[in-house]
């Protein structure tokens, strides 16, 4: 399956100190998908990308898809305790077949 | 949103014995069912997707005679991990497929002693 490499593995920040996660791949990617998984749950979809450099934004939560759809990042502004999580981004393959990126860490110190 | 349910939330076997997982869809068919596990601090690693009414598709490297895999309704897809072992330990989560996405399941804990 296709290889996608998040960075980084972990993120300890301060509360109400900015957050981003990066997902890159070295093939073209036809989508994006972005996951938070709180600690013992699954994980829950946040959003789909699909444009090339296309960008939404969920309240303090902001996605971006790369120009040339090989990179995304998600950004959390002014962090909050209940961002705390992991954060995995996936790409949707035929059929609907998901392979999901390492995922980041995020820790929150209130 | 659509929900999944996985029963049972978590388990625990001796080694040798076989597991077996269900996967349903509550309020919604799913002709598509994924299985992931997930070890501790790790990705998801999407195991074999289940297709309603057809054998299952195994990635590399996941053996099907170990992880049988049965999809009999639209609403119902079980894993039964045959003969586990301690390495077999792990979190499985399954989801089922909806138009723009899947909805996973809440995750079955399989500890194997």
């Amino acid at each position: 399956g296709q290889q996608v490499m998040q960075i980084p593995q972990y993120q300890h920040v301060q509360e109400g100190e900015d957050f981003t996660t990066y997902c890159n791949s070295s093939t073209t990617l036809s989508n994006i998908q972005w996951y938070k998984q709180r600690p013992g749950g699954h994980p829950v979809f946040l959003i789909q990308l699909v444009k090339s450099g296309e960008v939404k934004k969920q309240k303090r939560l902001t996605f971006q898809f790369g120009e040339a759809k090989k990179n995304s990042s998600l950004h959390i502004t002014a962090t909050q305790t209940t961002d705390v999580g992991t954060y995995f981004c996936a790409e949707r393959y035929n059929f609907n077949k998901f392979y999901f990126g390492s995922g980041t860490k995020l820790n929150v110190k209130p | 949103g659509a929900v999944v349910s996985q029963h049972p939330s978590w388990v625990i076997c001796k080694s040798g014995t076989s597991v077996k997982i269900e996967c349903r869809s509550l309020d919604f068919q799913a002709t598509t069912m994924f299985w992931y596990r997930q070890f501790p601090k790790q990705s998801l690693m999407l195991m074999a997707t289940s297709n309603e009414g057809s054998k299952a598709t195994y990635e590399q490297g996941v053996e099907k005679d170990k992880f049988l895999i049965n999809h009999a309704s639209l609403t119902l897809s079980t894993l039964t991990v045959t003969s586990a072992h301690p390495e077999d330990s792990s979190f499985y989560i399954c989801s089922a497929s909806g138009p723009d996405t899947q909805y996973f399941g809440p995750g079955t804990r399989l500890t194997v002693l």
